[in-house]
């Protein structure tokens, strides 16, 4: 079966830098999301990866490693604002997304 | 209309009833999706639409149906809700299918059934 594993929840502190792992069993790769959804929102887009390595897009980076089934999400600067829950989604080989549970970010001042 | 928008935005809704969700995004994107979203689990796809006209069946699409007769709407209807279905429902847009093609997602509608 499809599998993508992520921690339930982390704590980090304001000003710090978190990681956000992702594990994932898929069938077929094309491509592997990450999302911020807030409580009570949508979840919006956040980055994009589908080659080997690490795509920075301001405070937020990611790591994506092919051959280990692994992607790790990097936030730099906490702020509380960064506070919500964080998705991974995998692209299988039907181009359909696979969703992980999620991980809840708990910032603290 | 800016992105996606969802009607209604919440619902109470007595077991066996019919009801019909609604999905309109004003981006002419080919490819909508209905997902729905359970505590501790991840985003569920139910139904999906490649493009205008075409349907397919994904995750979880029992108890459910869709149509796309046109770009922008893209309604799912439960024939006769069960409390199961209580969840809260996304529907997502994107340009196309593959490659660099991210979902853009509506604000939900929370719907409870009874």
């Amino acid at each position: 079966g499809q599998n993508i594993d992520q921690p339930t929840e982390m704590t980090a502190t304001e000003g710090a830098i978190v990681q956000i792992n992702c594990t994932y069993q898929t069938s077929g790769f094309n491509g592997l999301f990450w999302y911020q959804q807030h409580a009570g929102e949508a979840p919006t887009f956040l980055s994009y990866n589908v080659l080997d390595g690490l795509e920075e897009k301001g405070r937020f980076s990611s790591f994506l490693s092919r051959s280990k089934g692994y992607s790790y999400l990097l936030l730099k600067e906490l702020q509380m604002k960064d506070s919500a829950s964080y998705l991974c989604a995998v692209r299988d080989s039907n181009y359909q997304l696979i969703w992980g549970a999620g991980t809840k970010l708990i910032i603290k001042p | 209309i800016a992105g996606i928008t969802q009607a209604p935005t919440s619902q109470i809704l007595a077991a066996g009833r019919r009801m019909t969700l609604r999905c309109t995004q004003d981006m002419r994107h080919n490819a909508m999706y209905w997902y729905r979203q359970d505590l501790g689990l991840g985003l569920r796809l139910i139904h999906y639409s490649n493009t205008a006209g075409t349907t397919g069946k994904g995750e979880v699409p029992d108890g459910y149906s869709v149509s796309r007769a046109n770009t922008d709407d893209f309604p799912l209807t439960l024939a006769s809700a069960v409390p199961s279905q209580t969840s809260v429902y996304f529907c997502a847009s994107s340009r196309g299918t593959s490659d660099y093609n991210e979902q853009f997602f509506g604000p939900g509608t929370r719907l409870t059934v009874l």
